[in-house]
């Protein structure tokens, strides 16, 4: 069965410095999303793209963040200079075209920034 | 500004014994109310979509169903194996991010 896929599983990094996650979608998906949860609370909605352009963004996502689809495969999300408080699992889900809103979401990347 | 809440936050059953999950939502527009599974350090697995009122789905021992206000998750005869977090999320408007509930750790005793 299709699965997304995220490297690394657990990333630890110092306060400032730059950090990319990296998601493989689900290859016939064409829409692309990364959430972050901070360790006890809620799931929250990060950004959205598709067709190589941000579609949507929350106010978590700031000019410290950024998104690209590099190649046909890969999804990453880069962290300019990492604050103690961006510490939480990010995980990134895609879904297959605009009349399909299932999510589907890989195993996520524990990011802990000393 | 769409708003999912979760209840209860904590549920213990012994196995066989058999529970509701309750996910109470305000959203505009109403473009889907899903439910998904989540087990400890490990990504949302998804479960169920449900789009109108009165639409049910069944999945092994897991039923979801939809009013216009709330969604419920009925856990018949639960297994120890089902034991996990179980998240409600609601998708509203043109928007396609979802928005989370806190979820509700099920607990399953032998």
């Amino acid at each position: 069965e299709p699965e997304v896929t995220q490297t690394p599983s657990h990333q630890v990094t110092q306060m400032g410095q730059e950090v990319i996650l990296r998601c493989v979608p689900i290859s016939n998906h064409l829409y692309f999303y990364w959430y972050r949860q901070i360790l006890g609370q809620k799931v929250e909605f990060l950004v959205s793209f598709y067709n190589n352009e941000i579609s949507e963004k929350s106010e978590i996502f700031d000019d410290q963040f950024s998104v690209e689809r590099p190649d046909g495969s890969n999804f990453t999300l880069k962290i300019r200079s990492t604050k103690l408080e961006d510490s939480a699992m990010y995980f990134c889900a895609s879904s297959a075209r605009p009349s399909s809103y299932e999510q589907y979401f890989g195993p996520g990347t524990r990011l802990t920034v000393t | 500004e769409d708003q999912v809440t979760q209840s209860p936050e904590a549920l213990r059953l012994q196995e066989g014994e058999s529970s509701s999950l309750n996910c109470s939502y305000t959203v505009s527009g109403l473009r889907g109310l899903f439910w998904y599974r989540q087990d400890p350090g490990k990504g949302p697995e998804f479960l169920f979509t449900l789009y109108s009122a009165g639409e049910e789905k069944e999945k092994e021992r897991l039923k979801a169903t939809l009013t216009k206000k709330e969604s419920f998750l009925h856990i018949t005869a639960p297994k120890p194996e089902d034991s996990a977090t179980y998240l409600c999320a609601s998708r509203g408007g043109s928007a396609r991010q979802l928005t989370f509930g806190s979820g509700t750790q099920l607990t399953v005793l032998p």
